[in-house]
């Protein structure tokens, strides 16, 4: 059965950092793109970014709104992907979604929640 | 980057009814758009990609047509499942962009 499973969400102060976790199992993870979509209450879906697999050296893409703020990385060798949220904003607050989006199939996470307030 | 409009942003309608959403970008993304289905605190599920094909599992009422800028999605005869929000999503190019969403609530 393919998993998604993400951690570490939580409340953040503005101008703080957290770094989200995707734990992936029943599929070949280390030969898929992993994205990050964001969710604000009852707002839509924004795409936040991905990262490509080894053999696409691993590259990355960001939405405008979070280039230079967040980096996404993952580790093969533990089929994780990783979010690092910095100078984290109150507009960050969201549930965050990590999932691979391939067409056809695709399967998503049930996310987390990071909430940015003082 | 690629601005994606969906209309309308809510849409009533009875059980039958025959249901259309548009989503128009604001370039050509030839057919690369895909359409999910999210129900209230669940996860966006999957129903039409490459602009018009069904995703598997997915009931034949859900049609999807169009290419360059503007698509469709056709429910063809509401179901009580149905009633949720849809949003359309592009692929042509990064950065990936979202429509807003149209909720489809009962009338």
């Amino acid at each position: 059965e393919v998993q998604l499973v993400e951690s570490g969400g939580g409340l953040v102060q503005p101008g703080g950092s957290l770094k989200l976790s995707c734990a992936a199992s029943g599929f070949t993870f280390s030969a898929s793109a992993m994205h990050w979509v964001r969710q604000a209450s009852g707002k839509g879906l924004e795409w936040v970014g991905r990262i490509r697999s080894k053999p696409n050296s691993h590259t990355t893409s960001y939405a405008a709104s979070v280039e230079g703020r967040f980096t996404i990385s993952r580790d093969d060798s533990k089929n994780t992907a990783y979010l690092q949220m910095n100078s984290l904003k109150t507009e960050d607050t969201a549930v965050y979604y990590c999932a691979s989006l391939t067409f056809p199939g695709g399967f998503w996470g049930q996310g987390t929640l990071v909430t940015v307030s003082s | 980057d690629i601005q994606m409009t969906q209309s309308p942003s809510t849409l009533s309608a009875s059980l039958g009814d025959r249901v259309t959403i548009t989503c128009r970008a604001s370039q050509s993304i030839s057919s690369w758009l895909a359409w999910y289905q999210q129900k209230a605190g669940k996860v966006p599920k999957l129903l039409i990609y490459k602009a018009s094909s069904l995703e598997s599992g997915v009931p034949s009422r859900f049609s999807g047509s169009g290419s360059g800028t503007e698509f469709t999605l056709t429910i063809s005869s509401l179901q009580p499942d149905d009633f949720a929000t849809y949003h359309c999503q592009q692929y042509d190019s990064y950065p990936w962009t979202f429509g807003q969403g149209t909720k489809v609530e009962i009338k």
